[in-house]
């Protein structure tokens, strides 16, 4: 069964270091998602993609963050200068229709 | 913006019973989605609900889109010890070519009992 795969599934870094959280969707599907779960509380939205550009994003998807497709498998959400508070799971989930698929998450933890 | 409130916050069950949880929302959704996430990893897809009025189910699951559309309720039979996990309810009201964001409920923590 198709799945969304995401790596790494855990990164360290150091404030104001860059990071770049990578996902491949399930391969039919056209529309493409960020979210993120701070430990304990429920899942946010941050970005959604659809050909090869933004559709919507949250208030947390500040300047700090941007998403890319740079081949034809690869979604990539990065942050540029991590914070203390980016700390957090990262899912990427993919669409054909209404629902959406979840990754296994990419857990970030700033120091 | 959408807030979805989603009850109970926790259960704690015997083996065997059913179990019901619900969301509502403030807002009218075109699509509700349930999943199950169990610790450190990505919420799994359980049931997906398209249509005011749809009764859906997965094996020992049944979920309901409410007539309203700000209202969908997930019930689980006959628990097992392998239903334990968070439970969440999510749902987006974009419509047309534009799929558009999940607004999640707060979880329901679900423990069963041996």
């Amino acid at each position: 069964e198709p799945e969304v795969t995401q790596t790494p599934s855990h990164q360290v870094t150091q404030m104001g270091q860059e990071v770049i959280l990578r996902c491949v969707p399930i391969s039919n599907h056209l529309y493409f998602y960020w979210y993120r779960q701070i430990l304990g509380q429920k899942v946010e939205f941050l970005v959604s993609f659809y050909n090869n550009e933004i559709s919507e994003k949250s208030e947390i998807f500040d300047d700090q963050f941007s998403v890319e497709r740079p081949d034809g498998s690869n979604f990539t959400l990065k942050i540029r200068s991590t914070k203390l508070e980016d700390s957090a799971m990262y899912f990427c989930a993919s669409s054909a229709q209404g629902d959406q698929y979840f990754g296994p998450g990419t857990r970030l933890t700033v120091l | 913006g959408q807030q979805l409130n989603q009850s109970p916050q926790s259960m704690f069950i015997q083996e065997g019973e059913d179990v019901s949880m619900n969301c509502t929302s403030s807002s009218i959704f075109n699509t509700w989605l349930w999943y199950k996430q169990d610790p450190g990893e990505g919420p799994v897809l359980l049931i997906a609900l398209y249509k005011a009025g749809e009764l859906t189910s997965n094996g020992r699951l049944t979920a309901q889109f409410g007539i309203t559309r700000k209202d969908s309720f997930l019930n689980i039979s006959a628990s097992i010890p392998s239903d334990v996990g968070i439970y969440f309810c999510a749902g987006h009201s974009a419509g047309g070519t534009s799929y558009g964001k999940l607004t999640f409920g707060q979880g329901t923590i679900l423990t069963v009992h041996p």
